[in-house]
C-alpha cells in the first residue's frame, strides 16, 4: 500500500496559465476525491468520482475546472486560465465505500501558486 | 445540510500537558465523525473516527475522542502532548453520503 500520490507536489505558475494534477489513489479503492485548501482553512469539497464515474460536483467547481479519472484508477484535476484566486493546496483523497461510511485518506497536496 | 465548528482556532500548550480540542457538529442524520491531523506542507492524515459502537475512540499517536450525541461534540483529547504534536487539527463529519465536511482547524502548538 503506497497510499494516494499526487504529482507535481508544487507548481507556480503565471496567471491565465493552465495546470494540471495528477492523483494515484489507493489502488483497491473505488472512490477518488478532489478538495481545495487556502491557508487557514479546512479542505473543501470540489468533486468526487465513483469508479469512472463523477457524481459530484461542487458549486466551487467552475467552468475552468475539470477532472477526470477515465479508467477508474488515476484522475486529473485541470485548471484552465488560472487566476490568482486559485491559488490553493489540491489535496486528492480515495476511500473503498461501504455501509458504515467512508474513511477518506489523503494525498499529501499539490500546492499551486498563480503569479 | 452538516456541518462542523471547531471552537477554538488556536491551541497552545506546554509539553507533556494535557490538552482538548472541541469539535461541535449539526447534522440531521446519523453521522460519522473523523479527526484529521496536518503537518506543515503535508496532507492530511486520519487520527481516529467514530463510526458506531463505543462512544469512546482511540487513535493513533495517544489521541482519543469522545462522541457525545446529546451535546453533538466530538472532542479530541491527549493526556500527555509531545512537541512533535505540533500541528493542525481538523474534525470532519460526513453521513450516508459522500460529502465530507471540515472544520476550519485548529493549531495546536507544543512549547517546551
Amino acid at each position: 500500500d503506497t497510499g494516494v500520490s499526487q504529482n507535481p507536489r508544487h507548481k507556480i505558475t503565471k496567471r491565465g496559465q493552465n495546470v494540471t494534477f495528477r492523483c494515484d489513489p489507493i489502488s483497491e479503492h473505488n472512490r477518488l476525491y478532489w478538495y481545495r485548501q487556502t491557508l487557514g482553512q479546512g479542505p473543501e469539497f470540489l468533486t468526487y468520482f465513483q469508479n469512472e464515474a463523477q457524481l459530484e460536483k461542487s458549486r466551487l467547481l467552475s467552468d475552468r475546472f475539470s477532472a477526470e479519472r477515465p479508467k477508474g484508477s488515476f484522475s486529473t484535476l485541470e485548471i484552465q486560465r488560472t487566476e490568482q484566486g486559485d491559488s490553493a493546496m489540491y489535496l486528492c483523497a480515495s476511500s473503498y465505500s461501504t455501509r458504515r461510511g467512508n474513511t477518506i485518506y489523503f494525498g499529501e497536496g499539490s500546492w499551486l501558486t498563480v503569479v | 445540510a452538516q456541518s462542523v465548528t471547531q471552537l477554538d482556532s488556536q491551541v497552545p500548550v506546554f509539553e507533556e500537558a494535557p490538552v482538548e480540542l472541541r469539535c461541535n457538529y449539526s447534522s440531521s442524520v446519523s453521522v460519522y465523525l473523523f479527526w484529521y491531523v496536518q503537518y506543515p506542507n503535508q496532507g492530511l492524515q486520519l487520527l481516529l473516527k467514530y463510526l458506531s459502537g463505543s462512544t469512546l475512540v482511540k487513535g493513533i499517536n495517544g489521541f482519543e475522542a469522545e462522541f457525545n450525541k446529546s451535546q453533538t461534540s466530538f472532542h479530541l483529547r491527549k493526556p500527555s502532548v509531545h512537541i512533535s504534536d505540533t500541528a493542525e487539527y481538523f474534525c470532519a463529519v460526513s453521513d450516508h453520503s459522500n460529502d465530507m465536511r471540515f472544520g476550519a482547524g485548529t493549531r495546536l502548538t507544543v512549547k517546551p
